[in-house]
């Protein structure tokens, strides 16, 4: 089991503004990392999973990082629309079929 | 192409009465997996499978049985309710068994018990 932790719990930007949301993991049993998106009323959406230190990954205005050797992974929003708004879920995996979710950091974007 | 689906959508039921949710999944995804949802928490992980024929225990896995009878389908049991059992439950499914595969979701039952 990879336990996860996500940092902040919410946050507010203006819209057009850039933003990045952090999880952190103990390194010494990474496997993969998932970041989710989970918009209200609907289900999580699969956003990234990295597996590799170094991996950078992007979808259009979204994009992540990870460095397995200090246990973070960042999330990125270039110019955030409020179409992001939504709760993005980072997720862990030791190495089996147990993924570990975080409680999500909650994005509002402010027209 | 449906992707997962679960039924039903909303559930109401009353402490000790018991009840089967249903998840299907059309993607020939080997790995199956119940959470359930509550305010202020992460997904917690109820009870997984990673092949047909063989479940197993998840971070939460007191109250509730499940079964997968074949590839596509893996049904969560509630053999009776209680209300800490009040939430939302959500099915999905990923390739492979190594928690390096995305995992797709349906979209959730709500389960409310009095």
């Amino acid at each position: 089991i990879l336990n996860v932790e996500q940092s902040p719990q919410s946050l507010h930007v203006q819209e057009g503004d850039s933003t990045n949301f952090t999880c952190s993991f103990p390194s010494s049993n990474f496997y993969a990392l998932h970041w989710y998106r989970w918009e209200t009323a609907k289900s999580p959406e699969a956003l990234f999973v990295m597996t590799l230190n170094g991996d950078e990954k992007k979808k259009g205005r979204i994009s992540a990082t990870l460095n397995t050797k200090e246990g973070y992974s960042y999330l990125y929003i270039k110019g955030s629309q409020p179409e992001d708004s939504a709760t993005y879920l980072c997720a862990g995996s030791g190495g089996y079929q147990k993924v570990t979710f975080g409680i999500g950091t909650k994005l509002q974007v402010i027209p | 192409n449906a992707g997962v689906t679960q039924t039903p959508k909303f559930q109401v039921l009353k402490t000790g009465q018991s009840m089967t949710l249903q998840c299907a999944q059309d993607m020939n995804h080997n790995s199956m997996y119940w959470y359930r949802q509550d305010p202020g928490m992460g997904l917690r992980l109820i009870y997984y499978s990673a092949s047909e024929g063989t479940t197993d225990k998840g971070e939460v896995p007191n109250g509730y049985n499940v079964s997968r009878l074949n590839k596509r389908e893996f049904s969560l049991r509630l053999e009776s309710a209680a209300p800490s059992q009040t939430s939302v439950y959500f099915c999905a499914s990923s390739e492979g068994d190594r928690g390096d595969q995305p995992q797709h979701f349906g979209d959730g039952t709500r389960l409310s018990i009095l």
